[in-house]
């Protein structure tokens, strides 16, 4: 069973435009939600990360957009740059425990210049 | 300095061999994990150990043991490889009770032929 849903698969947007990625989750006691970055051949790196008590968080080109209600949060990346190509992850966890930290399924993101 | 470091990078071996595969991190954090990201990157939690203190054991053969000499180290063997064993293993750590921030390694490659 999949704690955190993710969409799309795969994702091509064209330099300078928007890239929104969606993740939908149950678990109301979720408390956490980071998302990762992954370029090829490394390991997955925190990019910026929400706590439900807020419903955006934004730093430089990329926003967290949480919807408690609708148990939905989003990945905006502004502006998009070749560089930002890589694998996204969103994740959930619950009160920091490792057990009950859940990956999405990764978006594989390309910028076309 | 790596923050997290594995190795080997790469390792190519034959179905039946047992091998290997090293973590350390020097961030001072008191929990370590691995990940298994398959070929559709999904990552899959495999263990995590607080304080060498194994906590989390996920649905994996018994053919993988992992070892943690102390808090900065985390093994991974692997007896009687399978075909099937073939992927990224991701060593990652971080603080007790902040699992959502996670700092993985680079990965290791496992090839079984």
């Amino acid at each position: 069973q999949q704690q955190v849903k993710q969409s799309p698969q795969s994702l091509i947007v064209q330099k300078g435009g928007i890239s929104i990625i969606n993740c939908a989750y149950e678990n109301t006691a979720f408390d956490y939600f980071p998302w990762y970055q992954q370029f090829p051949g490394k390991g997955p790196a925190l990019l910026i990360a929400i706590r439900p008590d807020v419903s955006e968080k934004k730093e430089g080109r990329f926003t967290i957009s949480f919807n408690k209600s609708a148990k939905q949060f989003s990945l905006h990346i502004m502006d998009s740059q070749p560089g930002d190509s890589a694998t996204y992850f969103c994740a959930a966890s619950i009160g920091g425990t490792g057990n009950q930290f859940y990956f999405g399924t990764g978006t594989s993101l390309t910028v076309i210049p | 300095d790596t923050a997290v470091s594995q190795t080997p990078k790469y390792l190519v071996t034959q179905m039946g061999n047992d091998k290997s595969i090293k973590c350390e991190q020097n961030l001072g954090h008191d929990t370590m994990y691995w990940y298994k990201q398959d070929s559709k990157k999904f990552l899959k939690i495999m263990f995590s150990y607080n304080n060498k203190e194994l906590i989390i054991n996920e649905t994996v053969p018994n053919r993988f043991s992992p070892k943690s000499p102390d808090k900065a180290h985390l093994n991974l063997h692997i007896n009687s490889l399978e075909l099937g064993d073939s992927a990224v293993y991701f060593c990652a750590s971080s603080h007790q009770g902040r699992a959502g921030e996670l700092f993985f390694g680079e990965g290791s490659r496992l090839t079984v032929l």
